[in-house]
């Protein structure tokens, strides 16, 4: 199975702050990546799709890049909305992998 | 609204079964390609099993296979899992979702559903 490495497993920013979380895959995934945020004891919702395209109805603060095995997520100006659990997930292989996360909290 | 729906989630005793349901609306249900996918109490996102649009394919995790079935029906807008010799590790949320694919091999999960609670417990 593809591993996929997710850092850092938990930061703390302020409202406004500039956010970058990263994947690295155990083997080269192309662009397959997507990212999720979950809400506490909500279901994740779609942020990022292949890597780079903000998904419909998502925020342009959120951008995503990479290619390879090494992709990051960024959030531009963090919102209080965004306190939550990012998740990246491959499926250029199945099964299909996820990410142990990253929890961003109030600093 | 388009919408995905779990239920039949509850107790289950080690070694038992349990079927959870899924109902999509808002959207042509029969269209799109769906997975399950589960999260353990305080953990991380782990894929179950995929069902394509007809049926004609259906993958399931290592963990599951031989355990858990997949099928669904598209006359009622349906996913189901039926999940037989159930371990207390199989305790989690299991979460319906629809796949969206991008013009190339691109894919994602884009419609999630609220998830319904497995416990597996004497």
């Amino acid at each position: 199975d593809i591993q996929m490495a997710q850092s850092p497993s938990s930061l703390s920013a302020s409202v406004g702050d500039r956010v970058t979380i990263s994947c690295r895959a155990s083997r080269t995934i192309r662009t397959n990546v997507n990212w999720y945020r979950q809400k506490a004891g909500k279901a994740p919702e779609l942020l990022i799709f292949a890597a780079s395209t903000v998904q419909r109805g998502v925020s342009s603060r959120f951008s995503g890049g990479g290619y390879g095995t090494e992709f990051t997520l960024n959030i531009s100006s963090l919102q209080p909305e965004d306190y939550a659990t990012y998740y990246c997930q491959q499926t250029h292989m199945r099964p299909s992998t996820f990410g142990l996360g990253t929890r961003v909290e109030i600093k | 609204e388009e919408q995905l729906a779990e239920s039949g989630g509850g107790l289950a005793q080690p070694g038992g079964s349990l079927r959870l349901s899924c109902v999509g609306s808002g959207f042509t249900f029969r269209n799109f390609e769906m997975n399950w996918i589960r999260q353990a109490p305080g953990k991380g996102l782990q894929w179950v099993s995929y069902i394509s649009s007809s049926s004609s394919m259906i993958y399931y995790a290592e963990s599951v296979k031989g355990r858990f079935t997949t099928s669904r029906d598209n006359d009622r807008n349906s996913l189901n899992l039926y999940m037989t010799g159930l371990h207390d590790d199989d305790t989690a949320t299991y979460f319906c979702t629809r796949v969206v694919r991008g013009v190339t091999q691109a894919n994602a999960l884009d419609l999630w559903g609220q998830g319904t609670m497995v416990i597996v417990s004497s």
